[in-house]
């Protein structure tokens, strides 16, 4: 089975990056079968997806983050990553990195990873 | 993007009940919805697939239902284990949007 564990800083301070990468076992970010998938949970509220990108490169970003969020892929580590510009408060949330089998449902997800943007 | 309500927002319910969910698109669109369950702390686990499909390894007394705009969740006889928040998640079209969730309770 597809296992995923996010790394990055907890603590993020306002207008930084916020970056953040997916390391992928049991599995490889080559498969065609996956998009590699980003979202996130405001404490106390409901999932967000932020995009995801397959092993082309290529990759779906929803909108409102679009023009803030990077995401890329590496094949030799077996790993994606997520970059998001200019935070605010408003994105302190617990970020999932998942699989997306078919680009259609998250079957596979890492634990999240609490990040805060604050001073 | 493709609105997604469920109702009710939290239930209380004993050991063995039947339970429902559900949740609602603000357009019609076929088959691509997706049942998770959250447990507090932990990651979103998937349930039901494709409105219906049950994942492996699933308990067989999740099920899914629904097309259009309405679809449901049941739960056949509920167990404390099924305590969590549980969401849906539409995959018809980009963005994936989520549901705002059902908080499940055991009594």
């Amino acid at each position: 089975q597809v296992q995923l564990q996010e790394s990055g800083p907890g603590l993020v301070k306002p207008s930084q990056t916020l970056s953040l990468t997916c390391t992928v076992s049991g599995g490889s970010v080559s498969s065609r079968a996956y998009y590699w998938s980003w979202f996130r949970q405001p404490p106390g509220k409901a999932l967000e997806w932020i995009g995801y990108i397959y092993y082309t490169g290529s990759t779906w970003y929803n909108p409102p983050l679009k023009s803030r969020l990077t995401m890329s892929v590496d094949t030799s580590k077996n790993q994606f990553s997520l970059n998001l510009t200019s935070v605010t408060a408003a994105d302190t949330a617990v970020y999932h990195c998942a699989s997306v089998r078919a680009a259609r449902e998250a079957d596979n997800w890492g634990q999240g990873t609490l990040v805060t943007v604050s001073s | 993007d493709i609105q997604m309500t469920q109702s009710p927002s939290s239930l209380s319910a004993s050991v063995g009940d039947r339970v429902t969910i559900t949740c609602r698109a603000s357009h019609s669109f076929s088959g691509f919805l997706n049942w998770y369950q959250q447990k507090p702390g932990k990651a979103p686990k998937l349930l039901i697939f494709g409105a219906s499909s049950l994942q492996s390894g699933v308990p067989s007394r999740f099920s899914g239902s629904g097309s259009g705009a309405d679809f449901t969740l049941t739960i056949s006889s509920l167990q404390p284990e099924d305590s969590a928040t549980y969401y849906c998640q539409q995959s018809w079209t980009l963005p994936l949007t989520f549901g705002g969730g059902t908080k499940v309770e055991i009594k």
